[in-house]
């Protein structure tokens, strides 16, 4: 899997949008981008995956560079409870290779 | 079918001592994976499983951890003559093994066993 680079930590205040970059320059052209989140003591939860377009779910968007190099999670409406670990991951959905997780981004919302 | 679970939650085992941990996957997916997570690190993957094979276990961090899925369901972690520096959470998740269109939702993780060897 391609190596991916998050900044360590980032503050957001509550009710505004969160943007969490990723850089993944290396990324082959039938990796994935995935996205999970680990709030503390519990284990990563995914948040949304993409492979060239951008995607809305529930929780996030997920904008993808035209070129794939980069990435943006955003989640909307940040509440106190978005409060974690978020991990960018570049993988090749349904391959052999398992989830490869970085040290990811500590986000912190703050009232 | 809630999701993966894990049991026990917490393990205070003496050093040298045996411990076994035990993860029930969601029931239609077919791959099984563990992974151990020390303090401020993200998850370090251990080993895999596909149905009841072991497809990839040179990760595992020595001759004393040893998993098994014998029947293609649940799944246990052995690690044995505990050592001090095992302390960590031990994770499972489970997954399709296969991309389903946009219907693919990755990992789903159980909440860990978190492991303290004094």
């Amino acid at each position: 899997d391609a190596k991916t680079t998050q900044p360590p930590s980032m503050d957001c205040a509550e009710g505004r949008a969160a943007n969490l970059p990723c850089n993944h320059s290396t990324i082959s052209g039938n990796e994935y981008v995935y996205w999970y989140r680990q709030i503390h003591s519990q284990g990563p939860q995914y948040i949304i995956h993409g492979l060239k377009n951008n995607e809305t779910n529930e929780m996030a968007s997920l904008i993808i560079t035209e070129d794939r190099k980069s990435s943006t999670l955003i989640l909307p409406h940040a509440t106190l409870r978005d409060t974690a670990v978020y991990y960018c991951i570049a993988h090749l959905s349904g391959g052999n290779t398992p989830l490869v997780f970085g040290k990811g981004t500590r986000l912190s919302v703050i009232a | 079918d809630t999701g993966v679970s894990q049991d026990p939650r917490h393990k205070i085992t003496k050093r040298g001592q045996n411990v076994t941990f035990r993860c029930d996957p969601i029931s239609e997916h077919n791959r099984l994976y563990w992974y151990r997570q020390t303090l401020g690190q993200g998850p370090e993957f251990l080993t895999y499983f596909q149905n009841e094979a072991q497809l990839e276990k040179s990760r595992l961090l020595s001759d004393r951890f040893s998993a098994e899925r014998p029947k293609g369901s649940f799944s246990t972690l052995e690690i044995q003559r505990t050592e001090q520096g095992d302390s960590a959470m031990y994770l499972c998740a489970s997954s399709l093994g296969f991309m389903e269109g946009s219907k693919n939702y990755g990992y789903t993780f159980g909440s860990g066993t978190r492991l303290t060897v004094v």
